[in-house]
């Protein structure tokens, strides 16, 4: 069963736009980890975000903001004011009791000029 | 810091040849993780170890796959032989976890290793 689901293939917006990605995770673990990834076209894996299962306060981090709820299981990613160098492909992930960290199957996001 | 190792960057290979992958985790760090990427199935879970010993290997393919971890800097994946479907890019990451279950922990991931089997 999939864990972690990101509904949204593909999102192309113009710069300066803001972007919310969608997460919806599944689990049966009281205590569990999410996090946001970032692959740019350069490969790479970037760790952006982390939120643990205790603490639903929301927080900003310069552009970056994320709306996590446990009532649905979201986990939902906004980037404010964005930029071309925004563009990559965003990835949610669940860690559980195991560690584990299982991804979603990854948002591209595409910010145009 | 130099952070999570891996070598090759790019491997390019015939098919039926052995495939050695290498990763040098964060000093400290006492998970270690293999993932694969392709576009077909995404990011998945290959292997991982705690302190050097495999915890789970359910994600790994087939037989012709095998991982180890001789010591606390050092793991590799292996592929023997090698197949094309076997192309994708090979992620190595580690993680160490503290003892508190609301403390932070986190996974740094390495700059992966494209192999391509002709």
């Amino acid at each position: 069963a999939q864990k972690v689901t990101q509904a949204q293939t593909e999102i192309s917006v113009v710069e300066k736009e803001d972007v919310t990605l969608d997460c919806v995770y599944e689990t049966r673990d009281t205590t569990y980890y999410l996090f946001w990834y970032k692959q740019p076209p350069s490969g790479e894996l970037v760790f952006l975000i982390r939120r643990n299962s205790f603490d639903e306060q929301n927080e900003i981090s310069g552009r970056y903001s994320w709306n996590f709820q446990k009532s649905t299981s979201s986990f939902n990613f906004t980037i404010t004011a964005s930029q071309v160098v925004d563009s990559a492909v965003y990835f949610c992930a669940l860690s559980e009791w195991n560690y584990k960290l299982s991804f979603g199957a990854g948002t591209t996001v595409t910010v145009r000029a | 810091d130099a952070g999570v190792i891996q070598s090759p960057r790019h491997e390019v290979t015939e098919m039926g040849q052995e495939v050695t992958l290498r990763c040098k985790p964060i000093s400290g760090h006492d998970y270690l993780f293999w993932y694969r990427q392709t576009m077909m199935r995404g990011l998945e879970l290959l292997i991982y170890f705690n302190n050097n010993v495999p915890i789970d290997d359910s994600g790994m393919p087939e037989d012709r796959f095998s991982a180890k971890m001789p010591n606390a800097s050092f793991s590799t994946l292996k592929i023997q032989p090698s197949e094309p479907r076997d192309s994708a890019v090979y992620f190595c990451a580690s993680s160490f976890v503290l003892k508190r279950a609301e403390d932070y922990y986190g996974y740094t991931f390495g700059s992966g290793t494209r192999l391509t089997v002709v």
